[in-house]
């Protein structure tokens, strides 16, 4: 079944303790994203990748970091997270640019952070 | 600047017709997508126009106005599953994607 996975779906963690979020999308797609969801506000994207080992800055990337060494895997990194930084996130991926191409979403991350 | 306005919310009963519009404003376009996100779960595409006009999809119809930075999501026979937040998006010269916050759609029976 093609999908994207997430882990884990949700996470209470404390301010300073880094943590990892992970991604994973088995359709072989080039276009890989980081969102987060916060209740007025549409989507915003953290991070964006356009193949691997190509990484760049969406809207909000502040206290994020990713990585894709590998097509398939494009975990999000919070090296020291803050209360700021509670949220829903969602990883997406697609066959080219998100602004030309469907979106396949993953189920979503749930983290606070106190 | 850049910037999508859509409705924070609407009422529809059952098996009637709802029209969600969005307004944008971007650098440069290169379409404009509607995605159904139901609460507690993952946005699910589920229209792109970038040319003028309407185009249809079953019971879900998505329309485009270049000229007006104007785009709408007409839904007919209204579902109970169709209570959802419905989600714009545009597109732009850069093809990335601008997000609406979402209109929150209530089907009443």
């Amino acid at each position: 079944e093609a999908q994207v996975t997430q882990n884990p779906r949700y996470l209470i963690t404390v301010t300073g303790k880094k943590l990892t979020v992970t991604c994973s999308q088995n359709m072989n797609h080039e276009y890989m994203s980081w969102y987060r969801q916060d209740p007025g506000l549409g989507l915003r994207q953290i991070y964006y990748s356009m193949n691997v080992e190509v990484t760049d800055k969406g809207d909000v990337p502040e206290g994020y970091k990713v990585s894709r060494k590998e097509k398939r895997n494009f975990p999000l990194i919070l090296e020291s997270p803050s209360p700021n930084q509670t949220s829903l996130y969602f990883c997406a991926s697609s066959e080219g640019v998100e602004g030309y191409n469907e979106q396949f979403f993953g189920p979503g991350t749930r983290l606070t952070v106190l | 600047g850049q910037n999508i306005d859509q409705p924070t919310e609407m009422t529809a009963t059952e098996g009637a017709i709802v029209q969600i519009n969005c307004t944008y404003q971007t650098s440069g376009f290169n379409g404009l997508f509607w995605y159904q996100q139901h609460a507690g779960e993952a946005p699910t595409f589920l229209s792109y126009n970038v040319l003028d006009g309407l185009e249809e999809k079953g019971r879900f119809s998505s329309f485009l106005s270049r000229s007006k930075g104007y785009s709408y999501l007409l839904l007919k026979e209204l579902q109970m599953k169709d209570s959802a937040s419905y989600l714009c998006a545009s597109s732009d010269s850069n093809y990335q994607l601008i997000w609406g916050a979402g209109t929150k759609l209530i089907i009443k029976p």
